[in-house]
């Protein structure tokens, strides 16, 4: 089983800095089989990033992904009142077939 | 535009059934995975299962025994049921359509959840 890991477990930033965020897997992923996901209180998760580094309909150019094999990376370039959240990074293909990593509060300083 | 929409009971009894519905709207069944997820209180994220059109399912092996998900075609709807419920379970869980492309599934429409609680 893949276990996923995300660092920092919190980042606290202010408006207009960049965020970047970790995700990492205890094996190798292949690069279309890691996501990521916004989630912000009392709502479901959003989809930003599928196959490491594509951004989902809809979802702003400051938010961009990246990484392979085992280290895959999240980066805000200029944070947005709007994206203080939880951010959560996903993979496909291992039993089990879908897990996410334990998420990355990014909260405002 | 696609949109879900779920429901089912809030408040179990331990060793009760649960039981929620999914509905699509805006869109077909066809061609996508339809999943249930979970996030307990205060919680990450954690995958049941995945089902399409024909009932073709693959369910988290951590829940298999437990869990079942079903789909009416006719209706544009899946269905989850988790047998045998403990205050373990108690968690919001989440409807999400699985897109597969580039080899790989992502969920890339969600509902809106619906916490489930179980307490004696």
């Amino acid at each position: 089983e893949i276990v996923l890991t995300q660092s920092p477990g919190t980042l606290s930033l202010s408006p207009g800095e960049r965020a970047t965020l970790s995700c990492r897997a205890s094996e190798s992923v292949y690069s279309s089989y890691l996501a990521w996901y916004q989630q912000k209180p009392g709502q479901a998760p959003r989809l930003l990033i599928y196959g490491a580094s594509t951004r989902a309909t809809g979802i702003p150019d400051r938010f961009s992904g990246s990484g392979s094999g085992t280290d895959f990376t999240l980066t805000i370039s200029r944070l947005e009142p709007e994206d203080f959240a939880v951010y959560y990074c996903q993979q496909y293909g291992n039993s089990p077939l879908f897990s996410f990593g334990p998420g990355t509060k990014v909260d405002m300083k | 535009q696609v949109q879900l929409q779920q429901w089912g009971a809030g408040l179990l009894k331990p060793s009760e059934t649960l039981s929620l519905t999914c509905a699509v709207y805006g869109g077909s069944l066809s061609g996508h995975y339809w999943s249930w997820i979970r996030q307990p209180p205060g919680k990450g994220l954690e995958w049941l299962g995945e089902i399409n059109e024909s009932g073709s399912a693959n369910y988290n092996p951590s829940l298999q025994s437990r869990v079942t998900m079903s789909v009416d075609t006719s209706k544009k709807e899946v269905s989850l049921k988790v047998t045998s419920v403990t205050a373990a379970d108690t968690a919001t869980y989440y409807c999400a359509r699985i897109t597969y492309e580039l080899a790989a599934g992502h969920f890339d429409i969600w509902g809106q959840g619906t916490l489930v609680t179980v307490s004696s």
